[in-house]
């Protein structure tokens, strides 16, 4: 599975959109692009994921450039119950493989 | 989303015992299980792929007659950890994907006296 470069640490306002920026460059044309979340002391939570286009739901909206070799995972209205540590995670689309989990972006909403 | 339990949500125990920890796909069959493993401050880790009816794999330096993992429905995959020592101290989360996304359980956090 692709490599993936996360900022290690990013601060948002309250009420402000979080834009979470990922590097995949080296991303497959058969690999998705996944970002999960993980709040303190929970297991990981699925955000949002996409292969080629843009994707939007009710949490955030993944922006994937049109040469897949990065993205930005965007959260509208950051709240404070967003601070945690944001994964983004490159995979096939073979359901038997597991996810790997790099360092993350722990991002920290403040009031 | 699909939903995945664990039980116990916390665990502690004297050094030398054994926990035995569940997960539990609620709402899909899942004949693939992941177990992970996350120390303070760390990312995940896989220790290991649980496999319905046949034997896991382990991930290179995760001692299989240490952790034993048994997967002997399709929604339920239990890991035991044998004589714990706290060095096994952790938090164990598993997970599974029914479909294109893999969901995580709540996680179990182990402490070893």
């Amino acid at each position: 599975d692709a490599k993936t470069t996360q900022p290690p640490s990013m601060d948002c306002a309250e009420g402000r959109a979080a834009n979470l920026p990922c590097n995949h460059s080296t991303i497959s044309g058969n690999e998705y692009v996944y970002w999960y979340r993980q709040i303190h002391s929970q297991g990981p939570q699925y955000i949002i994921h996409g292969l080629k286009n843009n994707e939007t739901n009710e949490m955030a909206s993944l922006i994937i450039t049109e040469d897949r070799k990065s993205s930005t995972l965007i959260l509208p209205h950051a709240t404070l119950r967003d601070t945690a540590v944001y994964y983004c995670i490159v995979i096939s689309g073979n359901y038997g493989q597991n996810f790997v989990f790099g360092p993350g972006t722990r991002l920290s909403v403040l009031p | 989303g699909a939903v995945v339990s664990q039980h116990p949500s916390w665990v502690i125990c004297k050094s030398g015992t054994s926990v035995k920890i569940e997960c539990r796909s609620l709402d899909f069959q899942a004949t693939t299980m992941f177990w992970y493993r996350q120390f303070p401050k760390q990312s995940l880790m896989l220790m290991a792929t649980s496999n319905e009816g046949s034997k896991a794999t382990y991930e290179q330096g995760v001692e299989k007659d240490k952790f034993l993992i048994n997967h002997a429905s399709l929604t339920l995959s239990t890991l035991t950890v044998t004589s714990a020592h706290p060095e096994d101290s952790s938090f164990y989360i598993c997970s599974a994907r029914p479909g294109e996304t893999q969901y995580f359980g709540p996680g179990t956090r182990l402490l070893v006296l």
